[in-house]
Parts: C-alpha cells; sequence; structure tokens
C-alpha cells in the first residue's frame, strides 16, 4: 500500500518568514496530492491541492510542488503569519471511489510574533 | 457546518459502557469516513464506507463499530472492547477519493 512521510514534525519561524513542509509517497501510481490545515481543537480543512498532471500550484501566499519523479512533493508558504500556526497534514490519493487517502503524521507549525 | 455535522462535540464515557458519534452530511457525498485523531499520531482511519448498506474496516477498527443505512448519516460505535478510547474522533466525507475530504468539527471523547 502507499506510505507518506512527512517533515518536519515541528516547524517553528518568525513572522515574515517562509516555512516548507515536505512530504513523499511510495505509490508511483498516486495522482491526487490535499494539503489540509488543522487550526487547535478544530477539524482539518483543504487548503491547497495538486493533481499529477501539473508541477506547482499557487494560491496567494501559498503554493504546493510536485517532482513525480522523485515521488515528493512540497507545501510553501510565505510572509508567514501568527494565524498560520496549525497542524498541517499532507495526503496522497489517486482515482476512483475505492482508494483510500493516505495521511502524513502532521507537521506542527508555529510562527511567532 | 460546512455540510457534515458531528454530535456531540464533547462526550465522556463511564467504563464498559457502550457510546455512539453521530455523523451526518448533506453533501450528497458517497463516501464517508471515520479517523482518530491523537496526539502526535495523526489521522487513523477506523472504518470507511462508499456506499450505503456497506462498510469496511479500517487501520484500528477493533472496539468500534459502525452502521450506513442511508446515505447522509454514518454512526459510531466505541464499545466496552475499546480499551482506551479517550481520543478526538473526526468524521470526513467525500465524493471521490480522488478529491478532498470534508471534515466534520470532530467528537472529543474522554472516559471517566
Amino acid at each position: 500500500g502507499e506510505n507518506v512521510e512527512q517533515h518536519p514534525s515541528t516547524l517553528s519561524v518568525q513572522e515574515g518568514d517562509s516555512a516548507v513542509i515536505k512530504c513523499t509517497y511510495s505509490d508511483s501510481a498516486s495522482n491526487y496530492f490535499p494539503w489540509y490545515k488543522q487550526e487547535l481543537g478544530k477539524r482539518p480543512q483543504l487548503i491547497i491541492d495538486i493533481r499529477s498532471n501539473v508541477g506547482e500550484k499557487k494560491d496567494q501566499r501559498i503554493a504546493v510542488t510536485l517532482n513525480k519523479t522523485a515521488k515528493h512533493f512540497s507545501l510553501h508558504i510565505t510572509e508567514t503569519q501568527p494565524e498560520d500556526s496549525a497542524v498541517y497534514f499532507c495526503a496522497a490519493s489517486k482515482e476512483g471511489g475505492s482508494y483510500i487517502p493516505t495521511f502524513g503524521r502532521g507537521t506542527s507549525l508555529i510562527v511567532h510574533p | 457546518d460546512g455540510g457534515i455535522t458531528q454530535s456531540p462535540k464533547y462526550l465522556f464515557r463511564k467504563e464498559g459502557q457502550n457510546v455512539t458519534l453521530s455523523c451526518e452530511q448533506n453533501l450528497n457525498h458517497d463516501a464517508m469516513y471515520w479517523y482518530r485523531q491523537d496526539p502526535g499520531q495523526g489521522l487513523r482511519l477506523i472504518y470507511y464506507s462508499q456506499i450505503v448498506n456497506d462498510f469496511q474496516k479500517g487501520d484500528i477498527a477493533e472496539g468500534y463499530s459502525v452502521s450506513r443505512e442511508k446515505k447522509e448519516s454514518f454512526p459510531l460505535t466505541v464499545t466496552s472492547a475499546q480499551k482506551n478510547p479517550t481520543a478526538f474522533y473526526l468524521c470526513a466525507s467525500s465524493a471521490d477519493g480522488y478529491y478532498g475530504y470534508t471534515f466534520g468539527s470532530g467528537t472529543r471523547l474522554t472516559v471517566v
């Protein structure tokens, strides 16, 4: 089955710095990679996703890159703000209702004002 | 509440007691899932259902049971066989595994 590794487990940055979270996956057939943000005590929410037919996707201060050859994808947050503090989860999936996404273990991002 | 509602928000269970967590969605999603979240453990899949009247065990199904009698509802029962049930439980739904999940707001279960 699929295996997703996520690093680092904790990331501490100063406000205004950039933050990068990396995930690797094992199944080359995976073709959908969402990222979720979970604030303390709240539900995870989808913040950005990428499919295997593109290498990069941006949405304001966040971007995701995908390297299919190396089987890794990354979340980039620029100009971090205290409200970016949360746990971020990556996941890997593939098309078809019978395939269950595999999640990474999460990265706790702390943005210091 | 984003189309998927979990209740109650907090639940306390006595030793030897079964409790049921509710999950309802109005998104017309076929698939529904239950995850358990412990600190530092990420999201662990308990059960999932991709069609009414059918469900499958996830990675940590022991001590839990589910039913899927209606497309909109996927309740989770934590039985007395689950020896360490204190955790945050998240329900999710999706139109397909290829698309992102919509999560409920979670139920925090505590054994007293």
